[in-house]
C-alpha cells in the first residue's frame, strides 16, 4: 500500500476558477502535512503546512486535513497560468521521514 | 531570503565511479535530508541526518550511500560505485526544526543535482 496518493491528473481548469487537488495517506500517525509546487525540472517548492484537522487558509490556498478519512486538500483559488505545474503532496510520520505522492498536474488555461 | 544550495548542477560519471553531491542547508536549520527523483517518478526520501547522524533511512540507502557533515556549513551525499540506476535528480533539503511557533516540519529544498551514469 503507497504511503501517500493523489491523482496523477492531468486537471485542468480555466483561468480565474477554483482547483481542487485530493491526497489521502495510509498510515494514522502519520502527523504533518505538506503541499509543494513543482515545476517541470525544478525543485518542489513548499506551499502550505497543517499539522491539525480543518482549514489553513494563506492567501489564495486553502489546505484541508480531515486525519479521520486520511485525506488532505489543497484549493487553489482565483487560479492562474502560472499555477500551472505538479502539486506534491507530503507527509511525515514520528520520527524524521517523509513521504511525497506521484503529484498531480494541474493546468490552467488562459 | 535564505536558501539551500547545491553544486554541481549536473554531474556526468561513469558507471562504477563515486560521486560526491554536496549541499549548503539554510545556516540556522538543524535538519537535513536526500531525496532523489527518477525521471518521471514521485521524490523518494533516502536519509535525515541531525545532530551528526542518520537519524533515518530508506530502503534505497544502501551501503552504496553515505552522508556527511563535514564541517559548520556543507552536507555531502556519496555515491559509491555508481550504477546505472542512479541516474536521477537529487535534492537536498533542511529544515529548521524549530520556530516561534514551537516544532517545525518545513521543509525547504535546493534546486538539485541532476547525475547522469554512463
Amino acid at each position: 500500500q503507497k504511503e501517500v496518493e493523489q491523482n496523477s491528473g492531468p486537471l485542468s481548469v480555466p483561468e480565474g476558477a477554483i482547483a481542487s487537488l485530493n491526497c489521502t495517506y495510509s498510515d494514522r500517525v502519520s502527523q504533518s502535512f505538506f503541499w509543494y509546487r513543482q515545476y517541470s525540472g525544478k525543485s518542489p517548492e513548499l506551499i502550505m503546512s497543517i499539522y491539525s484537522n480543518g482549514d489553513k487558509e494563506d492567501g489564495r490556498f486553502t489546505a484541508q486535513l480531515n486525519k479521520a478519512s486520511q485525506y488532505v486538500s489543497l484549493l487553489i483559488r482565483d487560479s492562474q497560468p502560472s499555477d500551472s505545474a505538479t502539486y506534491l503532496c507530503a507527509v511525515n510520520k514520528p520520527g524524521n521521514q517523509f513521504y511525497f505522492g506521484t503529484g498531480t498536474s494541474l493546468t490552467v488555461i488562459p | 531570503e535564505p536558501e539551500v544550495t547545491q553544486t554541481p548542477s549536473h554531474q556526468v560519471t561513469q558507471m562504477g565511479q563515486e560521486v560526491i553531491l554536496r549541499c549548503v542547508p539554510i545556516s540556522n536549520h538543524l535538519y537535513f535530508y536526500w531525496y532523489r527523483q527518477i525521471l518521471g517518478q514521485k521524490v523518494e526520501f533516502l536519509v535525515s541526518f541531525y545532530n551528526n547522524e542518520i537519524s533515518e533511512k530508506s530502503e534505497i540507502f544502501d551501503d552504496q550511500f553515505s552522508v556527511e557533515r563535514p564541517d559548520g556549513s556543507n552536507f555531502t551525499l556519496k555515491i559509491r560505485s555508481t550504477k546505472l540506476e542512479d541516474s536521477a535528480m537529487y535534492f537536498c533539503a533542511s529544515r529548521a526544526g524549530t520556530s516561534g511557533r514551537g516544532v517545525t516540519y518545513e521543509q525547504y529544498f535546493g534546486p538539485g543535482t541532476r547525475l547522469t551514469v554512463t
